[in-house]
């Protein structure tokens, strides 16, 4: 079946370091790919998105290019903020004809000042 | 952009009872609702989806007499945990979709 892998964290940095979170997936299909952030107690809030092969998504600084030669959609930051403190997760719809979601187990992000 | 909201954000209740928590899209109609529950620092495992006017489709493993799904409108769905135990306590987060999904802000529930 469909999944999806991201680097295990905690992933701590110091402001202004540059950011990489890794995802990697396994679909039947061409799958949307998306990147959800949750804050502390909160539910989950879509960061980014990508539909297609090539397509890059990008909002608050942070991009993700669906690549399909590599099965890949790493999330990248030039610059984190304190602000930036949350758990990242990875995930992907319709890699088999199916609305459903599949999510990576998350990977925390820790910025320090 | 399309809103979704839950009620309560947080409950703790005794074992043994049953809780209800609530979906709502606030700002559009959602012939399709899903349930997730979330174990601290773990991913988000989806538990059903719910669809408008007829019966939950349940994910394996997930006890459909436990766990009852009600999607009585299009921007109503409501999630009851029949006779929870200590176990059941967790995040439950749900969403609704209009081809994209939107989540809701989380429950937390505690049973002790």
């Amino acid at each position: 079946g469909d999944s999806v892998t991201q680097m295990e964290g905690p992933v701590t940095l110091s402001e202004e370091a540059f950011l990489t979170i890794n995802c990697t997936y396994t679909a039947t299909g061409y799958p949307s790919l998306f990147w959800y952030v949750q804050y502390p107690g909160e539910g989950l809030q879509l960061l980014l998105k990508a539909t297609k092969a090539d397509d890059k998504g990008s909002n608050k600084g942070f991009e993700a290019t669906y690549r399909k030669e590599t099965t890949s959609f790493h999330l990248e930051k030039g610059s984190v903020q304190v602000s930036d403190s949350a758990v990242y997760f990875c995930a992907l719809s319709g890699g088999s004809g199916t609305y459903k979601y599949i999510f990576g187990t998350g990977t925390r992000l820790k910025v320090l000042a | 952009g399309a809103v979704v909201s839950q009620h309560p954000s947080r409950v703790i209740c005794k074992s043994g009872t049953s809780v209800k928590i609530e979906c709502r899209s606030l700002d559009f109609q959602a012939t399709t609702m899903f349930w997730y529950r979330q174990f601290p620092k773990k991913s988000l495992m989806l538990m059903a989806t719910s669809n408008e006017g007829s019966k939950a489709t349940y994910e394996q493993g997930v006890e459909k007499d436990k766990f009852l799904i009600n999607h009585a409108s299009l921007t109503l769905s409501t999630l009851t945990v029949t006779s929870a135990h200590p176990e059941d306590s967790s995040f439950y987060i749900c969403s609704a979709t209009t081809g994209e999904q939107y989540f809701g802000p989380g429950t937390r529930l505690t049973v002790t």
